[in-house]
């Protein structure tokens, strides 16, 4: 199974601060297709996850343009640019390149 | 809008089966991927498997042949069966659509929190 290797685990932030969370794939997710199926999903206490990024880069419908992704191949990255305190949960990257589809351990966003 | 809600017992005995039904409105469930997925205390996640718009089923081999999803069309559900439940199996189960790419699930139920104990 392809691994997803998320850094930091623990994450703290100021409300207003930028932060940035990696993703990192034990395989190459870029698909014979050409897409890449890599997304980041938020779950914040005691809600169910919410897709947050689909395909790398694109924002879901609803999520603020604060949140944006990038990266390819094996090497991906979720930023925050202006932390506010409805970010706070825990974030997870998921591929769907490779099945079985796996996630990331989980990076938990909390303020300083 | 496109609703999940996952229903079942929060208890099962050790040896024993596991079913979830998930329940959706706003949307057929004979249009795109339907899933479960398990979030284990900590925060481990773990695709259990899917069913897709034609009643195919695609499953994690972590779970071999202890599972099985399953659907009504006529009610609009789907159901997941995990079978030679351990205290391992203890998660919170969620189910969820893929809407559209692969992995990408863009709605969720609320999740059902399972115990195994006996």
């Amino acid at each position: 199974d392809v691994v997803l290797t998320q850094t930091p685990p623990t994450l703290s932030a100021t409300i207003g601060q930028s932060v940035s969370i990696s993703c990192r794939s034990s395989q190459s997710l870029l698909h014979s297709n050409g897409n890449t199926y890599l997304h980041w999903l938020l779950q914040r206490p005691g809600q169910s996850p919410q897709l947050l990024i689909y395909l790398v880069s694109r924002l879901e419908s609803g999520v603020p343009n604060r949140f944006s992704g990038s990266g390819s191949g094996t090497d991906f990255t979720l930023k925050i640019s202006g932390v506010e305190a409805e970010d706070l949960g825990v974030y997870y990257c998921v591929q769907g390149t490779h099945a079985p589809n796996t996630f990331g351990a989980g990076t938990k966003l909390e303020l300083k | 809008e496109v609703q999940l809600q996952e229903s079942g017992p929060g208890l099962v005995k050790p040896s024993q089966s596991l079913s979830l039904t998930c329940s959706v409105t706003g949307y057929s469930i004979t249009s795109n991927y339907w899933g479960w997925i398990r979030k284990f205390p900590g925060n481990k996640m773990e695709w259990m498997g899917y069913i897709s718009y034609s009643g195919s089923t695609s499953y994690n081999p972590s779970l071999k042949s202890r599972i099985s999803i399953t659907r009504d069309t006529s009610k609009n559900q789907f159901f997941l069966q995990l079978n030679s439940v351990t205290t391992e199996d203890t998660a919170t189960y969620y189910c969820a659509r893929s809407g559209g790419f692969r992995g990408a699930l863009d709605y969720w139920g609320q999740g059902v929190m399972v115990t195994v104990s006996s």
